[in-house]
């Protein structure tokens, strides 16, 4: 089992560009979330979802847009991209208490 | 003021040693509270989960008190390999994430 997968590991993306940042897991939980990290920082939750076709803003939902048409995937979009959002982001699922970790994607907006 | 708080760091100790980290929460309705770990570059895992009666895992020993909203994690007889940052994290729906200590055994 893969458990928690994202792609790409790292990106670079010039100031106005968009782009999807992948995740899957294989652990059929129905909770998914997205997070950033951002240097020195604890994580900051951007989207959730609890379910197939269900997702629910975070903390720091701004400039970005998700989707969950399955219990497996769960995209995190950016569109036009700014500085701000150069972090860390990683896709986690589990219930309540644990969360599994995808290993991350680190992103640079220039 | 944050809703999870905790010490600074960077705690530099000798192997061996033993390692106190703190952690503060303003949340009195948070139901659970974790330690996870994170490695240099990588992805958070859990380290243990924290009850009120206080709860050892090895050289782990963490410690809730509710009324003073304040959680502790105590690691014994410290090896090379427990260098990385200890993040704390409270529960109430959604996790909470304090910034993490970084911890860093010296030979």
């Amino acid at each position: 089992n893969a458990g928690v997968t994202q792609t790409p590991k790292f990106r670079i993306l010039k100031i106005g560009q968009s782009m999807t940042l992948q995740c899957a897991q294989d652990m059929n939980h129905n909770y998914m979330y997205w997070y950033r990290q951002d240097p020195g920082m604890g994580l900051k939750l951007i989207y959730y979802s609890v379910g197939a076709g269900i997702t629910d803003k975070g903390e720091v939902p701004n400039g970005y847009n998700v989707s969950r048409s399955t219990t497996e995937d769960f995209p995190l979009r950016l569109e036009l991209a700014a500085p701000s959002q150069t972090s860390v982001y990683f896709c986690a699922t589990g219930g309540g208490s644990e969360q599994f970790f995808g290993p991350g994607t680190r992103l640079t907006v220039l | 003021r944050k809703e999870v708080e905790q010490d600074p760091g960077p705690f530099n100790v000798p192997e061996g040693a033993t390692v106190a980290f703190n952690c503060t929460y303003s949340n009195s309705a948070s139901q659970s509270f974790f330690w996870y770990r994170q490695d240099c570059r990588k992805e958070p895992k859990l380290l243990m989960s924290v009850y009120s009666s206080g709860n050892e895992d090895g050289r782990f020993t963490a410690q809730l008190n509710r009324a003073s909203q304040y959680i502790s994690l105590l690691i014994r007889d410290s090896k090379l390999s427990d260098s990385a940052t200890y993040l704390c994290v409270s529960y109430n729906y959604q996790l909470i994430w304090g910034a993490g200590t970084k911890l860093i055994i010296k030979p």
